[in-house]
C-alpha cells in the first residue's frame, strides 16, 4: 500500500506571498491531519479533516487553512507568510477511531525569505 | 491542556548499551500513547502505541508500557544498534473523539560504533 505523499517536498516563497500545500493519505484512510515542526516549538497541531469537515484546529492565526476533497486528500493554506512561517509542514493519515495510529509523510520545507 | 514532558538529549550511546527514554504526560481521560521515530530528512513513524492502562507497545526491540499511577511511558531497549539513531518522540491523544497528537520536544539519539 502507497504510503502518505506530500507535494512538493521543498518550496522558497517571500514575506507576504501565499503558498498551497497538498496531501494525499493512505488509501482508504479518511481524516488527514496536519502538523508544523519547527526547531523552537516543536511539533504543533494545525488541523484535523475528516470526510471533508474541520472537526478539530489548533491553535494558529487564521492564515492557516485547509480543506479537504471527497477523494480524501487534502491541502492546506498559507496566506500572507511570514519569516516565522518557515518549518515542515508534515501531513499524517489515519483510518479515525482505530486506536488513533497516524502515518505521516514525508513533509513539505517550507522557506519564507 | 495536555502535555508530554520528554528528557531531552542529546542522549549518545554505545552500541549494544541500553536505552531508556523518559517521558511523562498530563491529561484528563483515558489518553493513548505513542512513540514515533524520525530518521534525518524524513516524516515521522510510529515505533509503538499503547491505548489503556497497563498495555505494553513493542516493535524492533523498542518497548514501553502505559503507567497510569505515575503517567509515564517510558521507551526502552535493550541493545541499541547505530541505524537506531534518530529522534524520538512521546506523543498521546486525548480520546473521546479526538484524535490530535500532543508531541514531546523529542529526543536525539546518537548510537556509535
Amino acid at each position: 500500500k502507497a504510503g502518505v505523499t506530500q507535494t512538493p517536498r521543498y518550496l522558497i516563497k517571500t514575506r507576504g506571498q501565499q503558498v498551497t500545500l497538498s496531501c494525499s493519505p493512505i488509501s482508504g484512510h479518511r481524516s488527514v491531519s496536519w502538523y508544523q515542526q519547527t526547531p523552537g516549538q516543536g511539533l504543533q497541531f494545525l488541523f484535523e479533516y475528516f470526510s471533508e469537515t474541520q472537526r478539530n484546529k489548533g491553535n494558529f492565526p487564521g492564515r492557516f487553512s485547509g480543506r479537504q476533497f471527497s477523494n480524501s486528500r487534502s491541502e492546506m493554506n498559507v496566506s500572507t507568510l511570514e519569516l516565522g512561517d518557515s518549518a515542515l509542514y508534515l501531513c499524517a493519515s489515519s483510518i479515525r477511531g482505530q486506536g488513533g495510529e497516524q502515518y505521516f509523510g514525508p513533509g513539505t520545507r517550507l522557506t519564507v525569505t | 491542556g495536555d502535555s508530554v514532558t520528554q528528557m531531552e538529549g542529546p542522549v549518545t550511546l554505545s552500541e549494544e548499551a541500553f536505552l531508556t527514554i523518559n517521558c511523562t504526560y498530563t491529561a484528563t481521560g483515558y489518553p493513548s500513547l505513542f512513540w514515533y521515530v524520525q530518521y534525518p530528512g524524513e516524516g515521522l513513524q510510529l515505533l509503538l502505541k499503547a491505548t489503556k492502562a497497563d498495555d505494553k507497545g513493542s516493535n524492533k526491540g523498542f518497548e514501553a508500557t502505559y503507567r497510569k499511577e505515575t503517567t509515564s511511558f517510558h521507551l526502552e531497549k535493550g541493545s541499541v544498534q547505530v541505524s537506531d539513531s534518530a529522534v524520538y518522540f512521546c506523543a498521546l491523544t486525548p480520546g473521546a473523539g479526538s484524535y490530535q497528537l500532543t508531541f514531546g520536544k523529542g529526543t536525539k539519539l546518537s548510537v556509535i560504533p
